[in-house]
């Protein structure tokens, strides 16, 4: 069973809106990260932390902004919704020592009109 | 950067085929770690490989690190259609984050 949960499962919203993909665990894992994927393509590291008020940016240059003030929490925001940010965005965690696999959520799929 | 390369990109067997799909580092990994995902699902964690040389199995699936730590296979014995999906690997380097390698979609013809 997933305990990791992603809010809202799809989303469909207009350009120029905000909007906050939520990201919760259950498991007190210290890192986290969020992925942004096309259907059955390559994973793109947008953002990850590593603890409470931890962020870093990832590989993929990414509009969007994350914040940890919880550890069980790892919300992504997009200030402005663009067209080219649809996709499926998932959310993974794992503990803090490195030789664990990640926990995905099922993923939010978002489509921007 | 660290990058890891996975091919091939896609494989179609028949049903009850073999199949491998292969992963390469530029550089020397502290672990690699297997990842399947099914259409329209998310990710899920198979196995973790750390030493050199090791061979891990699980059922039908086969695991196997390289002895310089910088290429790893997974094959699968007699695919079933409950194979079909999406095969990641994943590569660290010491306390770096995981970098995942680009996938293999393998289909079945039942």
């Amino acid at each position: 069973e997933a305990d990791i949960y992603q809010t809202p499962r799809y989303l469909v919203i207009g350009t120029g809106k905000k909007i906050t993909l939520e990201c919760s665990q259950t498991m007190g894992h210290d890192k986290m990260y969020w992925y942004q994927q096309d259907p059955g393509m390559e994973l793109h590291l947008i953002h990850y932390s590593y603890g409470v008020n931890s962020t870093e940016k990832g590989d993929l240059s990414s509009e969007s902004t994350v914040s940890r003030i919880r550890t069980e929490h790892f919300p992504l925001t997009l200030e402005s919704a663009r067209p080219s940010h649809t996709s499926q965005y998932l959310c993974a965690s794992r503990p803090g020592p490195s030789n664990y696999g990640y926990t995905f959520g099922s993923g939010t799929r978002l489509t921007v009109v | 950067g660290q990058q890891v390369m996975q091919i091939p990109q896609y494989q179609h067997v028949q049903e009850g085929e073999d199949f491998t799909t292969y992963c390469n580092s530029s550089t020397t990994l502290s672990n690699i770690q297997w990842y399947k995902q099914r259409p329209g699902g998310h990710p899920v964690f198979l196995i973790q490989l750390v030493k050199s040389g090791e061979v891990k199995k699980q059922k039908r699936l086969t695991f196997q690190f390289g002895e310089a730590k910088k290429n790893s296979s997974l094959h699968i014995t007699a695919t079933q259609t409950t194979d079909v999906g999406t095969y990641f690997c994943a590569g660290q380097r010491g306390a770096q984050k995981l970098v995942f390698g680009q996938g293999t979609r393998l289909t079945i013809n039942p």
